[in-house]
Formats: C-alpha cells, structure tokens, sequence
C-alpha cells in the first residue's frame, strides 16, 4: 500500500513558468513533509521541508502548500529554469517512536525547455 | 553544513566477491542512518536503519546476512554487500540525521556486479 502518491510522474515546462508538483498522504500521523532534488548520478538533496501546523512555507523559488484537511500537499517552483531539471520526491515521516523513517511518494521527472 | 559523503562513489566487482560502502557525516554527529537502494527511475527504498552501537533495523525483504550494516561510531556507517551477485547490482545511498527531523542524503556509490 503505498502511503504517498505523487503526481504527475513527468512534467514539462517552459522556462519561467511555474511547476507544480503534487503529493496526497493517507497517515494522517504524519508530521514532517520534505521535498527532495534529485539529479541524475546523485543522492537527494533536501529542498524544503514542512510542518502540518503551517499551511504555506516559502524559500526563495520553491514553496509548499500544505492542506491538512485533504492530506495533500505540493511543491510549486516558480520562474522555472533549465536548472531546476531533476526528478523531485515528496515525502513523509512519522516521528512517533523516534523513527524518522522517510515514506517517499514515486518522483516527478521535471523538464525546464528553453 | 549537514554534509554526508560516500566511497566508493562507484565500485564493479565480480560475482561472488564482498563490496563495503562507506558512509560518513562531515560536520555532525548522526546516531542514526539510513541505507536506501534506487533502481533506475524508481524511488528510494529503505533498506535498513543503523543506529549507533546498536544492531541495524533490515525492512521485510531485505536479507541482513547478506547486507551487513555497522554503525561504529556517530560519523561512520558501512555497509558491506556480501558474495555479490548481478542482481544485487543498484544505486546504494545513506542518509543521516543531525538531530530533529532533516534527513541529508550522501552522493549515492554505483555497484556494479560483473
């Protein structure tokens, strides 16, 4: 049973454009949701992270959004660039029983097209 | 900061033979690591979780005897692939926690098996 499901699993936009990536959890003791960067030949890299008692974190271009109710949460790039090219992960952790395990949803491979 | 690091980055052996993959945080101390596996164009899987001077907690499936995990220090994890065979051919990542909830990844080791 998959607990995270990530959509779409590939995306194309055009540069400055905005990408929006979308994750739906089911545990809804779930307590932090990281978005990791991943390139091709690499490890992840944490991105942003959020916290379910805030509902929008901004850094710069990415920002999650972050609907407690619906158990969905999603990543927005804005002014996409060429750069930002990668496959991008939502996740989930349940910190109960000091686990920290990390429930990643399938990926979304990002295309930024000049 | 939170920087982790991996060697090899990429290693090819022969069927049969040991491969050890280390695993180091550079600027924290970590009591807990992760070892993921990534097939290609797939998400991370948790192999097992290794905790500081403690036995490594394997994911159903994942044979302990057969993917050797020790934690000997707060900056050090290994893992060591045992009578390798093809199939056990993948993208091998750690990841480590300086405390609260981020979770930073190393660069990931290639293992090939000839």
């Amino acid at each position: 049973q998959q607990q995270v499901k990530q959509s779409p699993q590939s995306l194309i936009v055009q540069k400055g454009g905005i990408s929006i990536i979308n994750c739906a959890y089911e545990n809804t003791a779930f307590d932090y949701f990281p978005w990791y960067q991943q390139f091709p030949g690499k490890g992840p890299a944490l991105l942003i992270a959020i916290r379910p008692d805030v509902s929008e974190k901004k850094e710069g271009r990415f920002t999650i959004s972050f609907n407690k109710s619906a158990k969905q949460f999603s990543l927005h790039i804005m002014d996409s660039q060429p750069g930002d090219s990668a496959t991008y992960f939502c996740a989930a952790t349940l910190s109960g029983a000091g686990s920290y395990q990390l429930t990643f949803g399938k990926g979304t491979k990002l295309s930024v097209i000049p | 900061g939170a920087v982790v690091s991996q060697h090899p980055s990429r290693v090819i052996c022969k069927s049969g033979t040991s491969v050890k993959i280390e695993c180091r945080s550079l600027d924290f101390q970590a009591t807990t690591m992760f070892w993921y596996r990534q097939f290609p164009k797939q998400s991370l899987m948790l192999m097992a979780t290794s905790n500081e001077g403690s036995k490594a907690t394997y994911e159903q499936g994942v044979e302990k005897d057969k993917f050797l995990i020790n934690h000997a220090s707060l900056t050090l994890s290994t893992l060591t692939v045992t009578s390798a065979h093809p199939e056990d051919s993948s993208f091998y990542i750690c990841s480590a926690m300086p405390g609260g909830y981020e979770q930073y990844f190393g660069p990931g080791t290639r293992l090939t098996v000839t």
